[in-house]
């Protein structure tokens, strides 16, 4: 029981590059959400999934997007990435009301 | 007004004392409210969550709610260096998507 992956770990990108995180889980939950941590800004919900099919924005959402697969997957799209995008990014999953997390993706955008 | 307020620390006690850390909120409508740790450079990991006001007691951890004074703190009790990490609070308003955290309070615990 893998519990919340997510790949790749580290990754660089150039200004205007395009990238997709990957997130999936097998614990059978509904719910899956993508967050970027900054220091000093805490967690912000980019754009969650509240089941499979369904997907709404969240606090940050500009300049992303995402594909909720199935149930297991839910993937993150940068499609022209910013130097302020460089960021922690974490996806969680969640059966009730409380989330867990991956072990995240460090992204720089130079 | 931020939503979920927390001083950032560093807090710091010695190992075997009570490290108290706190956590207000603006909602007045909140419901659920939970306790991540955070180790530097790994995910935050789930270490309790309240529902009802009063305490909730898990192991050394004791998670305290006072919803009238919008208050929510996390005691650990016989505090050890290996409890040395960033606590996040969480707060759910209602709804799957209304999860706001926290900056965190960075704790650190002196052998």
């Amino acid at each position: 029981n893998a519990g919340v992956t997510q790949t790749p770990k580290f990754q660089v990108l150039k200004t205007g590059q395009s990238m997709t995180l990957q997130c999936a889980q097998d614990m059978n939950h509904n719910s899956m959400y993508w967050y970027r941590q900054d220091p000093g800004m805490g967690l912000r919900l980019i754009y969650y999934s509240a089941s499979e099919g369904t997907t709404d924005k969240g606090e940050v959402p500009n300049g992303y997007n995402v594909s909720r697969l199935n149930k297991r997957e839910f993937s993150l799209r940068l499609e022209s990435a910013a130097p302020s995008q460089t960021s922690v990014y974490f996806c969680a999953s969640s059966g009730g009301l409380e989330q867990y997390f991956g072990p995240g993706t460090r992204l720089t955008v130079t | 007004q931020k939503e979920v307020e927390q001083n950032s620390g560093p807090l710091s006690v010695p190992e075997g004392a009570i490290a108290s850390l706190n956590c207000t909120y603006s909602d007045r409508g909140s419901q659920s409210f939970f306790w991540y740790r955070q180790y530097s450079g790994k995910s935050p990991e789930l270490i309790m969550f309240i529902y009802s006001n009063g305490d909730k007691e898990d192991g050394r951890f004791t998670a305290q709610l006072n919803k009238a004074s919008q208050y929510v703190s996390l005691l650990i009790r016989d505090s050890q260096p290996s409890d040395s990490a960033t606590y996040l609070c969480a707060v759910n308003s209602g709804g799957y998507q209304k999860v706001t955290f926290g900056t965190g309070t960075k704790l650190q615990v002196i052998p």
